[in-house]
């Protein structure tokens, strides 16, 4: 079946640091990929996804690129802040799931002053 | 934009009482609603798919006689935790999909048996 991985965490970064979360995925169809933010105490909240290869998500300075041929999904921002403090889930769903998402274990992220 | 409202955000019961959550799409129907569990720093875990109009469908190792879910309109989905016990303590989300594009998530039910 569809399986997403995703990097373990924590990660420790300080403000206006490089980030990269990494997240692979298994899937038998054509599935779309996202990322989701968890803020403390939060539900979820969509973050970005793309729906085909090639596709870049993107939004508050993340973006992530559908690699089919790696099969990937990597979420990236160029300068992180404090407020960006939250657990990431990278995420799939296709036709053969009903379009039930499939996430990975989340990655938490701490960004310091 | 579409929205899925849930209810209660937060819930302390006691031990062998029966706590039901509502899950409900404000402005546009859901044929189907599915409902995760996440426990703490953990990932979401799907328990179900609830389909307006018939049975729900339960993921592997979810006990249908535990966790009753109802669909019974096209705009409410309910899970039930009948005798819940400390174990069940969890977050509950519910989402409708949207296809391709994703789900629209409720806010989540903190769930606290004492």
């Amino acid at each position: 079946g569809d399986s997403v991985t995703q990097m373990e965490g924590p990660v420790t970064l300080s403000e206006e640091a490089f980030l990269t979360i990494n997240c692979t995925y298994t899937a038998t169809g054509y599935p779309s990929l996202f990322w989701y933010v968890q803020y403390p105490g939060e539900g979820l909240q969509l973050l970005l996804k793309a729906t085909k290869a090639d596709d870049k998500g993107s939004n508050k300075g993340f973006e992530a690129t559908y690699r089919k041929e790696t099969t990937s999904f990597h979420l990236e921002k160029g300068s992180v802040q404090v407020s960006d403090s939250a657990v990431y889930f990278c995420a799939l769903s296709d036709r053969d799931s009903g379009y039930a998402l499939n996430f990975g274990k989340g990655t938490s992220l701490l960004v310091t002053p | 934009g579409a929205v899925v409202s849930q209810h209660p955000s937060w819930v302390i019961c006691k031990s062998g009482t029966s706590v039901k959550i509502e899950c409900r799409s404000l402005d546009f129907q859901a044929t189907t609603m599915f409902w995760y569990r996440q426990f703490p720093k953990q990932s979401l875990m799907l328990m179900a798919t609830s389909n307006e109009g018939s049975k729900a469908t339960y993921e592997q190792g979810v006990e249908k006689d535990k966790f009753l879910i109802n669909h019974a309109s096209l705009t409410l989905s309910t899970l039930t935790v009948t005798s819940a016990h400390p174990e069940d303590s969890s977050f509950y989300i519910c989402s409708a999909p949207r296809g391709w594009e994703g789900a629209f998530f409720g806010q989540g039910t903190r769930l606290t048996v004492v």
